[in-house]
């Protein structure tokens, strides 16, 4: 158990529908990440959060945005669901908000947009 | 940007062997390069990592390397156990900054 909590599993939702998924991190770790997983794919870095603060950004559709809330837990909404978003969604934490700390992984969610 | 390539896609090897997944990174600034294992239904656990300053660092059975000249960086397993059945990551990144670049992955089966 890595520390990190991600909610929920599994999610199953229809084309042009919003969903939210949520992350607690590692108690103690004030950086977030996210993360997609697609088929037959490595990850892909989608947004930071460090205490509060967007920190970086990587290939984050503009359907997708994310926050950070004060007690640290962390949510990537996505929204106009189409098919190709279809993924593994996983939640990294740090302590740092550099790679000089290890970041943990939850066991993310799988959705399923039909 | 960073690009990185991983190899094999796949792996099989016999339990005992020696295992090898080679990755090769674009950006010559990145610094940092650690591997993941998946297991499945689980998130990725980093299992090894170095950095630029360094060209080799071994932990019991595994073991990577790099070459920054040739700006590739490989993870060994020595004597392979049906555990280490796993998929692979390798990922480059810069220790300045937040963004970890992952290769697709290299799926490693390893038969009793």
């Amino acid at each position: 158990d890595s520390g990190v909590t991600q909610t929920p599993k599994h999610l199953i939702t229809a084309t042009g529908q919003r969903v939210t998924l949520r992350c607690s991190p590692r108690s103690g770790d004030l950086s977030v990440y996210w993360y997609q997983q697609s088929l037959d794919q490595g990850l892909q870095f989608l947004i930071q959060y460090y205490n509060g603060e967007e920190r970086a950004k990587g290939n984050i559709l503009e359907r997708f945005s994310a926050q950070q809330f004060p007690d640290l837990h962390s949510e990537l909404n996505l929204s106009s669901l189409e098919l190709g978003d279809s993924a593994l969604y996983f939640c990294a934490s740090s302590l740092r908000q550099d790679l000089n700390t290890e970041a943990f992984f939850g066991q993310g969610t799988r959705l399923t947009v039909v | 940007g960073e690009n990185v390539e991983q190899h094999p896609s796949t792996l099989s090897v016999q339990e005992g062997d020696s295992a090898v997944i080679k990755c090769t990174y674009s950006d010559s600034a990145s610094n940092y390069f650690p591997w993941y294992k998946q297991e499945l239904g689980k998130g990725p656990q980093l299992i090894i990592d170095i950095r630029s300053n360094v060209g080799e660092k071994k932990d019991q059975r595994i073991a990577v390397t790099l070459n920054k000249t040739a700006k590739h960086f490989s993870l060994h397993i020595t004597e392979t156990q049906p555990e280490d059945s796993a998929v692979y990551f390798c990922a480059a990144g810069h220790t300045g900054f937040q963004k970890l670049v992952f290769g697709t992955g290299t799926r490693l089966l390893v038969s009793p």
